[in-house]
């Protein structure tokens, strides 16, 4: 079983629909931290949160220390969003596999 | 411009070959880190380093060696003991102390022939 359990796995939504992908983790850790992967292969941070919410432009980024539990949700999806979203523990030695968002027109 | 610099972004070789993929950091920061990524899994932790000339093996390390004799450089040399080299290998360095992320290269896909 791995550390870090994501869902979905693949994602496809309609262009402008609300989106959510959650993360699971069974280790202690404490922080998280959410990574965009496009399709070249770069991977680009997006959010490191030890509580809370956070906010960046459409994305908001959750965690609940106590249950485990973390979602990214983008509003108003694009197709620019289409990539690979990735959690991991803060000391970065437990990855979820990645969600496969595609965000069509 | 700050950044993360691994090359050559694709790498042929012959199967038993040894082969070096570079990552170079003017970041500044204390920490590297190697990842492999294959399809439908997480990445996985190769070796890292948090010090020069210092250096820990990760959950994977077999048939993998790398240095750190600069803050600036930490190379992944991929032996031919590795039994499955073809994958995606992404660098990464980090801050230490506190809750800082970490910043990752453009990667390295290599291909044994």
């Amino acid at each position: 079983k791995n550390e870090v359990e994501q869902s979905p796995q693949n994602l496809t939504a309609q262009e402008g629909e609300f989106i959510t992908i959650n993360c699971s983790y069974s280790v202690g850790i404490s922080a998280l931290h959410w990574l965009q992967q496009h399709p070249g292969g770069g991977i680009v941070s997006l959010f490191m949160l030890s509580s809370g919410k956070k906010k960046h432009g459409r994305l908001i980024a959750t965690i609940n220390i106590q249950e485990k539990h973390s979602s990214l949700h983008i509003t108003a999806s694009h197709p620019r969003d289409s990539a690979v979203y990735i959690c991991a523990g803060l000391n970065q030695f437990y990855f979820g596999t990645g969600t496969s968002l595609t965000v069509i027109p | 411009d700050g950044g993360i610099t691994q090359s050559p972004k694709y790498l042929f070789r012959k199967e038993g070959q040894n082969v070096t993929l570079s990552c170079e950091q003017n970041l500044n920061h204390d920490a590297m880190y190697w990842y492999r990524q294959d399809p439908g899994q997480g990445l996985r932790l190769i070796y890292y380093s948090q010090i020069v000339n210092d250096f820990q093996k990760g959950d994977i390390a077999e048939g993998y060696s790398v240095s750190r004799e600069k803050k600036e450089s930490f190379p992944l040399t991929v032996t031919s003991a590795q039994k499955n080299p073809t994958a995606f290998y992404l660098c990464a360095t980090r801050v230490l102390g506190g809750n800082q992320p970490q910043h990752f290269g453009d990667g390295t896909r290599l291909s044994i022939l």
